[in-house]
């Protein structure tokens, strides 16, 4: 069973737009990660964010973490054509790398 | 540079045919995951390894699936036999018990007629 629900399930915005990606989950978490997933490709990872943290940056990136809400966001700013992709978040409960990701969120960016 | 390398990329089989997966984790990660993602499930984990032994393989049907690591270099998924729900993309992901991130391999895309 998925523990992440991710929003939306899709989006489709111009190239130099921001993007936002919302992750709801339902249970404690040690931390939560982000993955991008071009087609017909394994999934790559692009950032973790450990449960006592709130935001992070890693180039076009940020990421925050709101843990009474049991929620996360992903924007990546300055949107390209390359950044046509699904998004998976993935929470991790207790540090042990068991991985529940969530749907996906499938971002088109038209140029 | 260091990659997980998966084999074969694309395996068409019949129904009842035994399947065999290959994954070559990068050298040096102890932690190797299965996950098959398919587009009503999602990614799903199968199982996982530490130092080649198996940690969780709650995930997997233990009627059918079996899942390995004969060395350091090799993990393997087996399914046998195989039926038309087994069709997915099955992925291997390895990665470090201390840096939480996992590297995906391209994945095996499996059809069962």
């Amino acid at each position: 069973s998925q523990q992440g629900e991710e929003d939306p399930q899709a989006l489709s915005i111009q190239e130099g737009e921001n993007a936002t990606m919302n992750c709801s989950y339902k249970t404690s978490i040690n931390n939560l990660q982000w993955y991008r997933q071009n087609s017909g490709r394994g999934l790559v990872h692009l950032i973790l964010i450990r449960s006592n943290e709130r935001e992070k940056h890693s180039g076009r990136l940020r990421v925050t973490l709101d843990t009474s809400k049991k929620s996360s966001s992903l924007l990546i700013t300055a949107s390209r054509a390359a950044d046509t992709a699904s998004y998976f978040c993935a929470t991790d409960a207790w540090g042990a790398q068991k991985l529940v990701f969530g749907q996906g969120t499938r971002l088109t960016i038209n140029p | 540079d260091a990659r997980v390398t998966q084999t074969p990329r694309h395996k068409v089989t019949e129904m009842g045919q035994e399947v065999t997966m290959r994954c070559q984790p990068i050298l040096g990660h102890n932690t190797v995951f299965w996950y098959r993602q398919t587009m009503m499930q999602g990614l799903e984990l199968l199982a996982y390894f530490r130092n080649r032994a198996p940690l969780d393989d709650s995930g997997m049907p233990k009627d059918r699936f079996s899942a390995e690591m004969p060395d350091a270099t090799l993990a393997t998924l087996k399914i046998q036999p195989s039926e038309p729900r087994d069709s997915a993309v099955y992925f291997c992901a390895s990665g470090l018990p201390e840096a939480y991130e996992q590297y995906f391999g391209p994945g095996t895309r499996l059809t069962v007629t």
